[in-house]
């Protein structure tokens, strides 16, 4: 099952302004990793921020973690064409023992308007 | 370096049939887990292998199998295709098990199932 939900589902915004989206999961996590999908492609890592830290930066993009919200949310500043893509949070669950694998969100689909 | 290499990358099948995908993790990297991607279930965690071992499996049948060899490569199967097995594979590799590694994605294979 999907636990983390991505808002908004999809984004429409012009280039050169700021892309937020949001993530939530509903278990507890050792972090969540934020990816970039273009169609039909795989996914690119964009950043990891573990459970005990609150904001990470990387160039244009601005990640957030709320704990105690269980969310996070991801800021593109000065979007450009080049980001439209579909965007995951997938989180690394903290659990005893073993391996388990991220669980995705649905994804937010960005669209940069030229 | 190199980045995980998935083969191949298009393929058609005919229900019943069976299929193997390959994948080449990052050097160094000793993880590999799969992943299938669909529009209606979104990425959903296939199975994660670790020397040699499978260490943790989603909520998958028995038709999707794996296997990771001694230089850290892996192949999944999928035996007895059906039509709902068309989706995009996507293979991910990380140096170990430990929790907060960042996880890259290769490119996916794309399977057709007619």
């Amino acid at each position: 099952s999907q636990q983390g939900e991505e808002d908004p589902q999809a984004l429409s915004i012009q280039e050169g302004e700021n892309a937020t989206m949001n993530c939530s999961y509903k278990t507890s996590i050792n972090n969540l990793q934020w990816y970039r999908q273009n169609s039909g492609r795989g996914l690119v890592h964009l950043i990891l921020i573990r459970s005990n830290e609150r904001e990470k930066h990387s160039g244009r993009l601005r990640v957030t973690l709320d704990t105690s919200k269980k969310s996070s949310s991801l800021l593109i500043t000065a979007s450009r064409a080049a980001d439209t893509a579909s965007y995951f949070c997938a989180t690394d669950k903290r659990s005893g023992g073993g391996a388990d694998g991220l669980t995705f969100g649905k994804g937010t689909h960005l669209i940069i308007q030229p | 370096k190199a980045g995980v290499t998935q083969t191949p990358r298009y393929l058609i099948k005919t229900r019943g049939q069976q299929v193997t995908l390959s994948c080449s993790p990052i050097s160094g990297h000793r993880s590999v887990s799969w992943y299938q991607q669909t529009p209606g279930q979104g990425l959903q965690f296939l199975f994660e292998y670790f020397s040699e071992t499978q260490r943790n499996k989603g909520n998958f049948p028995g038709r999707f199998s794996g296997r990771q060899f001694s230089n850290s490569r892996s192949e999944m199967n999928v035996s007895t295709l059906e039509l709902g097995d068309s989706a995009l594979y996507l293979c991910a590799s990380r140096p170990g098990l430990t929790r907060g590694n960042t996880i890259y994605f290769g490119e996916g294979s794309w399977l057709t199932v007619v």
